[in-house]
């Protein structure tokens, strides 16, 4: 049990649309990260929120984007959804920032753009 | 550029058997980490062992072994008694010391599907 939720567990929506995922970070964890896996494919870096500010961001367009509550809980925002955005995303929150902090990952959200 | 090179799409083993599944990586930073992770067709990306560069000691937990070879960039997985369980997709993973703009992230390779048969 590693203690980080994701919801909703599955969602359809069709192009065009706007979408929010939501994570809940494991006790005690300041970081949290989104990455995208689409099928068949290794995850990608989204981007990173530490203490509620972007540390980090992977090759996505700005219709991508990410909050970070003083909790530590995080959502992903995607407007304007495109076919290609079907995907499992994936949120992992780590204690801190370092390169030895292990990142712990939810169950991830099922994305199917129609 | 930073990279993770998983060589073997896909492995087979017999129950109760060792494997290794490769992996190896390409970073011009002094400090970094390394993990291993499970991702059964659930999809949760499932922790299991983690190496840093500056470790002398090759990291064990349980039947999970990370076999480190810092000159050689590679840093592979053995799985001991492999049990049926253990059928799922293998990422290998590095994180880097950076902070800043992509500090922190992991970069994946392409993963490696094992297949345990009984």
């Amino acid at each position: 049990e590693t203690g980080v939720t994701q919801s909703p567990t599955h969602l359809i929506k069709t192009r065009g649309q706007q979408v929010t995922l939501r994570c809940s970070s494991q006790s005690g964890h300041n970081t949290v990260s989104w990455y995208q896996q689409a099928l068949g494919q290794g995850p990608q870096f989204i981007f990173q929120y530490y203490r509620e500010e972007e540390n980090g961001r992977g090759n996505f367009p700005p219709r991508f984007s990410g909050l970070q509550f003083p909790n530590y809980s995080s959502e992903l925002n995607v407007n304007a959804l495109e076919l290609d955005d079907s995907a499992l995303y994936l949120c992992a929150s780590s204690p801190g920032r370092g390169a030895q902090e292990t990142q712990y990952f939810g169950p991830g959200t099922r994305l199917l753009v129609l | 550029a930073q990279k993770i090179t998983q060589t073997q799409p896909g492995m087979f083993v017999q129950e109760k058997e060792a494997v290794t599944l490769d992996c190896t990586y390409d970073t011009s930073d002094q400090s970094y980490g390394l993990f291993w992770y499970k991702q059964p067709s659930s999809g949760e990306m499932i922790f299991l062992i983690y190496q840093g560069s500056y470790d002398e000691q090759n990291a064990t937990e349980g039947r999970y072994s990370l076999n480190f070879q810092k000159a050689r960039k590679s840093a592979n997985l053995v799985i001991s008694a492999s049990q049926l369980g253990d059928s799922a997709m293998y990422f290998c993973a590095m994180r880097e010391g950076k902070i800043g703009n992509q500090g922190g992230k992991l970069i994946f390779g392409q993963g490696t599907e094992l297949s345990v048969k009984p």
